[in-house]
């Protein structure tokens, strides 16, 4: 049981730097998330997908993109990192319906220098 | 916007003992979801716990229980029989049932328990 795989789990960028957070869930669900937990704060929405194609705005969508082509993978795109970028990012997937409990990645550690 | 809030950034509690966590959110909706979710030192988000809002009976999972005032607008969690591994994060979560289904959670509560 797979469940929700981000990689990495560990990542150090420089300024100006871009990278891709992937994240692939083998569990079929249609909802899937990107958080972003900053030091002793809770987890902030950046974005999220409802099904293959569709992605919104959370919270906190700045300066990340996302796309949805299956249902599997959200990759989050970090363009230009910045040290406010620096944080701990967390994929989710859920399924829409009456359990609708949301399954967490181990999460990504970020630092930009 | 739908917040939830938990007002106590940090407690403890003794090993046996029992602890209650508080969290109130605010919304309009009728149909949503409340969760508790803990994260220990791994950084993995673990479910601890879920009610639905049309439920009136509050929900229990072994030593874990909450109590849920849909009124008041408050969900806490109590833990009884305190054990080392309840030491984590605590996270209260709501969600709307139904449409865009969107996860907040509040900022957190970090617990302690001591031997």
């Amino acid at each position: 049981n797979a469940g929700v795989t981000q990689t990495p789990k560990f990542r150090i960028l420089k300024i100006g730097q871009s990278m891709t957070l992937q994240c692939t869930q083998d569990m079929n669900h249609n909802y899937m998330y990107w958080y972003r937990q900053d030091p002793g704060m809770g987890l902030k929405l950046i974005y999220y997908s409802v099904g293959a194609g569709i992605t919104d705005k959370g919270e906190v969508p700045n300066g990340y993109n996302v796309s949805r082509s299956t249902t599997e993978d959200f990759p989050l795109r970090l363009e230009l990192a910045a040290p406010s970028q620096t944080s701990v990012y967390f994929c989710a997937s859920s399924y829409k319906g009456r359990r609708t409990e949301a399954f967490f990645g181990q999460g990504t550690r970020l630092t930009v220098v | 916007a739908q917040t939830v809030t938990q007002s106590q950034p940090e407690m403890s509690v003794q090993e046996a003992e029992t602890v209650t966590l508080s969290c109130t959110y605010d919304t309009s909706e009728s149909d949503y979801y409340l969760f508790w979710y803990k994260q220990p030192p791994s950084r993995q988000m673990i479910l601890v716990i879920r009610q639905e809002a049309y439920k009136q009976q509050n929900a229990t999972e072994n030593r874990f229980s909450v109590n849920f005032q849909k009124a008041a607008k408050s969900f806490s969690l109590k833990i009884s029989d305190s054990q080392l591994g309840d030491a984590a994060m605590y996270f209260c979560a709501w969600l709307r049932q139904g449409g865009s289904e969107k996860l907040v959670f509040g900022k957190g509560m970090k617990l302690t328990v001591n031997p």
